[in-house]
C-alpha cells in the first residue's frame, strides 16, 4: 500500500540552526501539506502546497519557514535559525484529487536543544 | 475558521466496557471525517474514514458515525482492551481553499486491566 515517508525520524539540532525535513508524498498526489504537533498540544496545520507553490498558509508559517518541492518526488520543510519553541512532531500529508483522503507520514519529532 | 472539540478530555474505563468519543465541528462544510489513534510520542494510525455523504463506517470494534448537519461524529469502541490506551483523535476534512484538515483537541483513552 502506498504510503507517506518522512526522514528523519527523530532530529536534534541546536538553537539557532537550520533543519530541512523531508517528505516522500504518495506518487501521483497532487497536494502536499505541513503539519506540526507541540508536546501535549493539538494537530496544528501550517502549510499546503500545490502545482508547484504555496498554496495556503497559517499564521504559525512565518518567515523562518519554507517549504520546497525540489526533484517531483520529494517535499521539504525547512526551518531556518530553529528556536526552543519550534520543538515539535512535523507532519507531512499528501492528498490525490480534490475530496479524497489525505495521507499522513510517521512524523519527525524536531528537537531543538 | 473550522474548530474542533473532543469530548471528553480523558476518560478511564474498566477493561470491557463499550465507550463512545465525541467530536463536534463548527462549520458543516467539510468532504470527510476521520478518526486517528496517537500512542504516547508518536505518530497518527488511521483508524477509519467516513465520506461527508455517509453515515457510519465500521472497522472490527470500531464503528464511527456522521451527523454533518449537526456537526458531530461519535466512535463507538465494543469491548475495549488495554491495548486500546492511546489518544483519538478526530480530523476534518474541510471542503474550502485547498482542503487542509483540522484535528479535534484528542481524548486520552486508558483501558484498565
Amino acid at each position: 500500500e502506498p504510503e507517506v515517508t518522512q526522514t528523519p525520524s527523530h532530529q536534534v539540532t541546536q538553537m539557532g540552526q537550520e533543519v530541512i525535513l523531508r517528505c516522500v508524498p504518495i506518487s501521483n498526489h497532487l497536494y502536499f501539506y505541513w503539519y506540526r504537533q507541540i508536546l501535549g498540544q493539538k494537530v496544528e496545520f501550517l502549510v499546503s502546497f500545490y502545482n508547484n507553490e504555496i498554496s495556503e498558509k497559517s499564521e504559525i508559517f512565518d518567515d523562518q519557514f519554507s517549504v520546497e518541492r525540489p526533484d517531483g518526488s520529494n517535499f521539504t520543510l525547512k526551518i531556518r535559525s530553529t528556536k526552543l519553541e519550534d520543538s515539535a512532531m512535523y507532519f507531512c500529508a499528501s492528498r490525490g484529487e480534490m475530496n479524497t483522503e489525505a495521507f499522513f507520514g510517521q512524523g519527525t519529532r524536531l528537537t531543538v536543544v | 475558521k473550522q474548530e474542533v472539540t473532543q469530548i471528553p478530555a480523558a476518560l478511564s474505563v474498566p477493561e470491557g466496557e463499550n465507550l463512545v468519543l465525541n467530536c463536534s465541528f463548527t462549520d458543516s462544510a467539510i468532504y470527510n471525517l476521520q478518526w486517528f489513534r496517537q500512542d504516547p510520542g508518536k505518530g497518527l494510525t488511521s483508524l477509519l474514514l467516513i465520506q461527508s455523504s455517509q453515515r457510519e463506517q465500521t472497522s472490527g470494534r470500531l464503528n464511527a458515525s456522521l451527523d454533518k448537519s449537526s456537526g458531530r461524529s461519535t466512535l463507538y469502541i465494543a469491548a475495549s482492551q488495554p491495548g486500546d490506551s492511546a489518544t483519538y483523535l478526530c480530523a476534518v476534512g474541510n471542503s474550502g481553499g485547498y482542503q487542509k484538515v483540522t484535528f479535534g483537541t484528542g481524548t486520552k483513552l486508558q483501558v484498565i486491566p
